[in-house]
Order: C-alpha cells, then sequence, then structure tokens
C-alpha cells in the first residue's frame, strides 16, 4: 500500500507570500499520476494540479506543481486571501487512488 | 456546464441498506469512468470505488469490498453506489466525481450517509 505524506501539517502566511506545500509517497508514483486539490470549509475539493504539472483550465496560473518519482510540490507563487484552505495531494497507481492528509494553508 | 447531482442520503441504523444516486450532465456521460469519493467530519476525502464508462470494471477499496457495489446507466447518465451491512465508520459525505487523467475534476456536492445505532 502506498503511503503519501504531506508537509508542512499547517503552513501559516501572509498574503503575497510564496507557499511550499510537500507531497511525499512510499513508491514511486507511475507516470506521475499526482493532483493536487483545494478544499475550503463546506466545500468540494477543487481540482488544482493533475499529471503533476498540469493546470485544469480556469485554474489561476500562480499554482504550480512539480516533482516526480516520489516527491511532489505545489507551490503558490504569491498567495491570495482567497486561497487561505486545505490542500490535499492524491496519487492513482494499480487501480487505487489514495489521499494524502492534508496541508491547511492560513492566515498569519 | 458540467453538473453533477448527489442524492439518497440518510440516516440508517449499523447493518443496514443504503443507496446514494449521482445524475450527471453537461458533458457525455459514456466518455468517462466515475467514482465515488467520500469524507468523514473533520477528515480528508478517501476513494470508495471506481467504474469504467460501459460499467464492465469496477474496483473497490478494500474497507468496502463485499458490501458496496457501484453501477452506472448511461442511458440515465448515472451513477449509482449500493451501500450494504453499513457500519458507524462509514458515516460521511458522499461525493460522486469524475475522472481525468486519473484525477477528479467535477465533484457533487455529496449525499451525507449518517450511520447510528
Amino acid at each position: 500500500e502506498i503511503v503519501l505524506t504531506q508537509s508542512p501539517v499547517t503552513l501559516s502566511l501572509s498574503p503575497g507570500e510564496r507557499a511550499t506545500l510537500s507531497c511525499r509517497a512510499s513508491q514511486s508514483v507511475s507516470s506521475n499520476f499526482l493532483a493536487w486539490y483545494q478544499q475550503k470549509p463546506g466545500q468540494a475539493p477543487r481540482l488544482l494540479i493533475y499529471g503533476a504539472s498540469s493546470r485544469p483550465t480556469g485554474i489561476p496560473d500562480r499554482f504550480r506543481g512539480s516533482g516526480s518519482g516520489t516527491d511532489f510540490t505545489l507551490t503558490i507563487t504569491r498567495v491570495e486571501p482567497e486561497d487561505f484552505a486545505v490542500y490535499y495531494c492524491q496519487r492513482y497507481g494499480r487501480s487505487v487512488f489514495t489521499f494524502g492528509p492534508g496541508t491547511k494553508v492560513d492566515i498569519k | 456546464e458540467v453538473q453533477l447531482v448527489d442524492s439518497g442520503g440518510g440516516v440508517v441504523r449499523p447493518g443496514e441498506s443504503l443507496r446514494v444516486s449521482c445524475v450527471a450532465s453537461g458533458f457525455t456521460f459514456d466518455d468517462y469512468a466515475m467514482s465515488w469519493v467520500r469524507q468523514a467530519p473533520g477528515k480528508g476525502p478517501e476513494w470508495v470505488s471506481t467504474l469504467n464508462w460501459n460499467g464492465d470494471v469496477a474496483d473497490y477499496a478494500d474497507f468496502v469490498k463485499g458490501r458496496f457495489t457501484i453501477s452506472r446507466d448511461n442511458a440515465k447518465n448515472s451513477l449509482y453506489l449500493q451501500m450494504n451491512s453499513l457500519r458507524p465508520e462509514d458515516t460521511a459525505l458522499y461525493y460522486c466525481t469524475r475522472v481525468y487523467a486519473k484525477a477528479y475534476d467535477y465533484w457533487g456536492q455529496g449525499s451525507l450517509v449518517t450511520v447510528s445505532s
């Protein structure tokens, strides 16, 4: 069973700062089937990044995904007030989807 | 506009059954695999089951194998999850999701399932 670990658990930032969120897999993620989601209270998760680095239509380019193998990063280049939320990574492999435990980005 | 509308949640006792449903619109339903993802109160999302485009291939998380059955009716643009032998730990918001590039690009609003005696 592949386990995803996210760090930090909480990231406290001011608007305009850069956010760097980490997602580490216990085994290599094949074909970079790694995605990132944003979730705000009372809402369903929203897909931000798929294929490790691709953005769906409508996702601002301040959200950037990178990494390969077992180490992946979500970067928010300049955090906007609406970006304070919980972020989850998710991988796919061998017909199984797995989510990480999440990183909360809150206001400093 | 892509929409997924979840329904069918409710309160049941341990050991009972429930079926949640999802109606899709705004895209060609049988072009996509679909999944159910759940989220317990205060917890992160958790994959439950995935069904391929024509209903031939279903995958399940270990914790629901033998208890839950995913199905779809492409003529009705609908996805279903039949849940039997429900346990208190199955209490969660159940989301219908569309699978795209091994991720979930659209989510329903969720159906709340509460299992309690």
